[in-house]
């Protein structure tokens, strides 16, 4: 089955740095990555589509200078939480759509748990 | 959009039946159905694209109706294993692969 890697898993900062996040599609290739956030007992919610070479798309009320995405390639999409704050606290899932397949069956990373201190 | 997922709650016995429904206010392009496990991602279970589609197996299964506006997941004789959260994630036509989630259902399956 296609996998979709995360890292790093975890990872504790203090408020004001900045923290890069890395997805990637290990088995196939994802011309799609979609970014969430969850907070915690709460649905998923979409903070942006990553599509290869090109901008992302962000959901209405990310602010995309806050939440830099850049997907390089056909397997590597990247979100990198600027100036990061407590309130930037969550769970950030990933998910990669394979390329080609005619039905939308994403596949979800494992998730990065960001505690900002 | 966001599809209305209910029960919010169900607390089972090992071995009792469940039924989870997704409902939509307009036509959906298709449904997909994942469990979510504490702090863990999503795991895929199914998507369902036509009309009266019924698909998966005897312990779970999915349904959707005709109107393509109502999925139910149906989980049989349920297992400890399938404790977890619920979600239904619907796409429309035009949405460009996004997924608008539902709120999610938790599922605690007791011996």
């Amino acid at each position: 089955g296609a996998v979709v890697s995360q890292h790093p898993s975890r990872v504790i900062c203090k408020s004001g740095t900045s923290v890069k996040i890395e997805c990637r599609s290990l088995d196939f290739q994802a011309t799609t990555m979609f970014w969430y956030r969850q907070f915690p007992k709460q649905s998923l919610m979409l903070m942006a589509t990553s599509n290869e070479g090109s901008k992302a798309t962000y959901e209405q009320g990310v602010e995309k200078d806050k939440f830099l995405i850049n997907h390089a390639s056909l397997t590597l999409s990247t979100l990198t939480v600027t100036s990061a704050h407590p309130e930037d606290s969550s769970f950030y899932i990933c998910s990669a759509r394979v390329m080609g397949q005619g039905n939308n069956e994403q596949f979800f990373g494992p998730g990065t748990r960001l505690t900002v201190l | 959009q966001q599809p209305v997922q209910s029960p919010q709650a169900v607390i089972l016995r090992e071995g009792e039946d469940a039924v989870i429904n997704c409902s939509s206010s307009k036509a959906l392009y298709s449904v997909h159905w994942y469990r979510q496990k504490h702090g863990e991602a999503p795991v895929f279970l199914m998507i369902l694209l036509k009309g009266g589609e019924q698909k998966g197996h005897e312990k779970i299964s999915a349904s959707f109706n005709e109107k393509k506006q109502q999925s139910s997941l149906y989980l049989t004789a349920s297992q400890l294993s399938y404790s977890g959260t619920y979600f239904c994630g619907t796409e429309f036509m035009d949405s460009n692969y996004q997924l608008i989630w539902g709120a999610g259902t938790k599922l605690i399956i007791k011996p």
